[in-house]
């Protein structure tokens, strides 16, 4: 399988403690977005990678919302202290540079936060 | 404030019917508009894409029609199938200077149930 993978598929966490999610983008996309998906909503942007350089953070994405793509390539996502509020699907997508390049999303990791 | 703007927010057609789902957008800087389907327990996945220098496109048994002094765009599913029921979301994105390349903003998506 060639697509967008992230890891783990399924996160169940209490409140406070710190969780990390993986992407691994399609190998030879530089663009690296994640969104956030919660029940009956669109995905929402979360912050965007070209290449290593973090080049924009949503306001979404609190002081507690962390990510990387330290080598250009697969991408992690930190929640610290999580929250209730946090409960949520994270999704991974990337793409080619290109003039409106077609978005290839993973299956994104959902969070639970009890 | 939500960029875009979908209707309706769920819709029940039966075998072999017309699906049809609605978006509006403001942004005039918005020039590339994709519509995903997503199905439970999976990430989107892109259904069909135009720009708005055309006024429709079709792939299959989808098309998207744009009306570009109107500021909207529909998906029309035709013959709609049993496995064409999922959740469907149109999106737009711009290259406006100052947005984020390729940031897209979503709908709030159409829960489409086809009765066989």
């Amino acid at each position: 399988d060639t697509g967008v993978s992230q890891d783990p598929r399924h996160k169940i966490t209490k409140r406070g403690q710190n969780v990390t999610f993986r992407c691994d983008p399609i190998s030879e996309h530089n663009r690296l977005y994640w969104y956030r998906q919660t029940l009956g909503q669109g995905p929402e942007f979360l912050t965007y990678f070209q290449n290593e350089a973090q080049l924009e953070k949503s306001r979404l994405l609190s002081d507690r919302f962390s990510a990387e793509r330290p080598k250009g390539s697969f991408s992690t996502l930190e929640i610290q202290r999580t929250e209730q509020g946090d409960s949520a699907m994270y999704l991974c997508a990337s793409r080619t540079t290109g003039n409106n390049s077609p978005l290839h999303f993973g299956n994104g990791t959902r969070l639970t936060v009890t | 404030q939500q960029q875009v703007k979908q209707s309706p927010q769920s819709l029940i057609v039966q075998k072999g019917g017309i699906s049809i789902i609605n978006c509006a957008y403001e942004n005039t800087a918005f020039d590339y508009f994709p519509w995903y389907q997503q199905f439970p327990g999976k990430g989107p996945a892109l259904l069909i894409a135009i720009r708005p220098d055309v006024s429709e496109k079709k792939e299959g048994r989808f098309t998207i029609s744009f009306n570009k002094s109107a500021k909207q765009f529909s998906l029309h599913i035709m013959d709609s199938q049993p496995g064409d029921s999922a959740t469907y979301f149109c999106a737009a994105s711009g290259q406006a200077r100052g947005s984020t390349l390729g940031r897209l903003y979503f709908g709030r998506g159409t829960q489409l149930t086809v009765w066989p």
